[in-house]
């Protein structure tokens, strides 16, 4: 089955550090990849996603490149702000499915 | 505002009280669905709806209902809810049959205990 796989956190950075948070994925086929974020409080947000093969997906200074060789999709940011803590969760769905398959999220804070 | 709303917030019940939390969207989505977040877990699927009369199984179905009867409406039933369906639920939207280069809308979360 299908299953994607997310660093564990919290990881605690101060503002300007650079972030990566690593995702890697187990499909059976050539799934879409998305991450979306959670803050304090709220549902889930989608912060960037790829559907093929060497896409970068980007948003908010975030970006995420697809990469079917290593079956990753790792999120990164050059220069993390405080209003950047909250939960990121890496999620693939299947071509013509409809189910997301999350990982178990990753926190992290932002200190300034 | 596009969005999904859901009822109650937060909810504190007795095992084997029946209720329901409902789900409501305003962008004439197709594809509704019903997860749960639990430590360590992340989000997991509960049922899905890929449109009115329509729906189907998730990853974790066991002691829960749903009904699709309005597009715009998708409630989650627990008919006798227990203690370990306590969890933070979301109710999530999409269009064109939620297929993978749609975006999935959350709603706020519905925050369940079960004692």
């Amino acid at each position: 089955g299908n299953s994607v796989t997310q660093m564990e956190g919290p990881v605690t950075l101060s503002e300007e550090a650079f972030l990566t948070i690593n995702c890697t994925y187990t499909a059976t086929g050539y799934p879409s990849l998305f991450w979306y974020v959670q803050y304090p409080g709220e549902g889930l947000q989608l912060l960037l996603k790829a559907t093929k093969a060497d896409d970068k997906g980007s948003n908010k200074g975030f970006e995420a490149t697809y990469r079917k060789e290593t079956t990753s999709f790792h999120l990164e940011k050059g220069s993390v702000q405080v209003s950047d803590s909250a939960v990121y969760f890496c999620a693939l769905m299947e071509s013509g499915y409809s189910t997301l398959t999350f990982g178990k999220g990753t926190m992290l804070l932002v200190s300034p | 505002e596009a969005q999904v709303t859901q009822n109650p917030r937060y909810l504190i019940t007795v095992t084997g009280k029946k209720l329901t939390v409902t789900c409501s969207q305003n962008m004439n989505h197709e594809y509704m669905s019903w997860y749960r977040q639990d430590p360590g877990l992340g989000l997991r699927q509960i049922y899905y709806s890929m449109n009115v009369e329509v729906t189907d199984k998730g990853d974790v179905p066991e002691g829960y209902k749903v009904s699709r009867k309005e597009k715009r409406n998708f409630p989650l039933i627990l008919e006798s809810p227990s203690p370990n369906q306590t969890s933070l639920y979301f109710c999530a939207s999409s269009g064109a049959g939620g297929t993978s280069t749609d975006t999935q809308y959350f709603g706020p979360g519905t925050r369940l205990t079960v004692l």
